[in-house]
This record gives C-alpha cells, sequence and structure tokens, in this order.
C-alpha cells in the first residue's frame, strides 16, 4: 500500500500548532503508526492504532484520522521536535511514507 | 527495559551475502504476541522493512523474499538476518526493531548497524 506524506518540508515557529498528513493508496482500517527520527537516531514510536500514544511520549503529540486520510498533530511546538515524522500502514504487509521533515523558523 | 542492538561487518563486496544479528534484552521470544523485525534506511531516504520473525512463523517483504533468511537464535537471546547477491544499492543501516502485542508497529528499535556495498 503507497502511503503518501504532506508536505515533504514544514517550517514552523516554538508554540505553534503543526499538523502533519499521510495518505493511503486504500483503507487501512486505522492500522497507522507516526515515528519520529532525530539525525542520527533511530526512529521513535509516538501514536499506534492512528490515535493510541506511546507509553511516555509527551501529550502534545496526537494522532487523528480514519479510512485513508490520517494526522499527526503536535500542539505547542518545541526546538526538541525537530526531526523527520513518518507514517507507517500495518494493515496489509506494512509500508512507510516518504517522511516529513519539520524544522524551525 | 527492553533494548536491541544489531551487528554485522560494516562493509562487504557486491554479491557477498551479507549476515546481521540483532542482540536483545528485557523481552522474550517466546512470547506468543511479541515479534522481532529487520528495517533498512539509505542514507537520507525513507525506511523500508524486510522481515520479521513471530513464534515459529517467518514474514518476508515480498520484493525482497528470494533474498532474505530470518531466524532466531533463542537460547541467544539474538535473530539473525541473511541477505544474499548484495549491491551498491542495498547500503543502508539496518535496524532490528521489536514488534508487539500482535500488531506490526515497532515500539523499541536498536540503533542501526551501517552497511555499505562497495567493491
Amino acid at each position: 500500500i503507497q502511503m503518501t506524506q504532506s508536505p515533504s518540508l514544514l517550517s514552523a515557529s516554538v508554540g505553534d500548532r503543526v499538523t502533519l498528513s499521510c495518505k493511503a493508496g486504500q483503507n487501512i482500517n486505522n492500522y497507522l503508526a507516526w515515528y519520529q527520527q532525530k539525525l542520527g537516531e533511530a526512529p521513535k514510536l509516538l501514536i499506534y492504532n492512528a490515535n493510541s500514544l506511546q507509553t511516555g511520549i509527551p501529550s502534545r503529540f496526537s494522532g487523528s484520522g480514519s479510512g485513508t486520510d490520517y494526522t499527526l498533530t503536535i500542539s505547542s511546538l518545541q526546538p526538541e521536535d525537530v526531526a523527520t515524522y513518518f507514517c507507517q500502514q500495518y494493515n496489509s504487509w506494512t509500508t512507510f511514507g516518504g517522511g516529513t521533515k519539520l524544522e524551525l523558523k | 527495559q527492553v533494548t536491541l542492538k544489531e551487528s554485522g561487518p560494516g562493509m562487504l563486496q557486491p554479491s557477498q551475502t551479507l549476515s546481521l544479528t540483532c542482540t536483545f534484552s528485557g523481552t522474550s521470544l517466546s512470547t506468543s504476541n511479541m515479534g522481532l523485525s529487520w528495517l533498512r534506511q539509505p542514507s537520507g531516504k525513507g525506511l523500508e522493512w524486510l522481515a520479521s520473525i513471530w513464534n515459529n512463523d517467518n514474514y518476508y517483504n515480498p520484493s525482497l523474499r528470494s533474498r532474505l533468511t530470518i531466524s532466531k537464535e533463542t537460547s541467544k537471546n539474538q535473530v539473525l538476518l541473511k541477505f544474499t547477491s548484495m549491491e551498491p544499492a542495498d547500503t543502508a543501516t539496518y535496524y532490528c526493531a521489536r514488534n508487539w502485542d500482535y500488531y506490526w508497529y515497532f515500539d523499541f528499535w536498536g540503533p542501526g548497524t551501517m552497511v555499505t556495498v562497495s567493491s
């Protein structure tokens, strides 16, 4: 299943509400996860099953969506949130989106 | 505390076979609702799932299935991956990661091991 993330690059200021999008090529039944990857590090799980917050992840991160369209929201951007974010579907095998690079304005 | 760590040769020549080891702690392959997977990421690019092992069942990326073999050594807390006919396009960071609760998301990751294929 093809996963398309947008935008590929996002610039935002500290304190901004940030929204990242992920679109699946077909209905993935909420089997969607979001990961944060900082430069030189392994990915870190943020959200699973579309809207469940992984243990230890700050509550400013949230996930929503259904069917083919999903969103990761950061309610108030912090400097440590600068990273690339990937979505992953696991409804049929598993595939990842191409990523959204989030930088500070 | 769950930890995973990958180990590999670092560099190999085209057509050779890559052998990778994932050594883990704080979790057990004897647990029925847990799997371990291998993924890779070329520098500056996206993530690609390669293979997973759940109990005694193995799963492979259909596009790479003919080149991959995943296995486990339960007593050593290790999962192994063999990847044949390596080419420069296979140059990437290779990760092992845990699947949990029968789902195919990855909740714990190793730091990754860089593999370069070059003559």
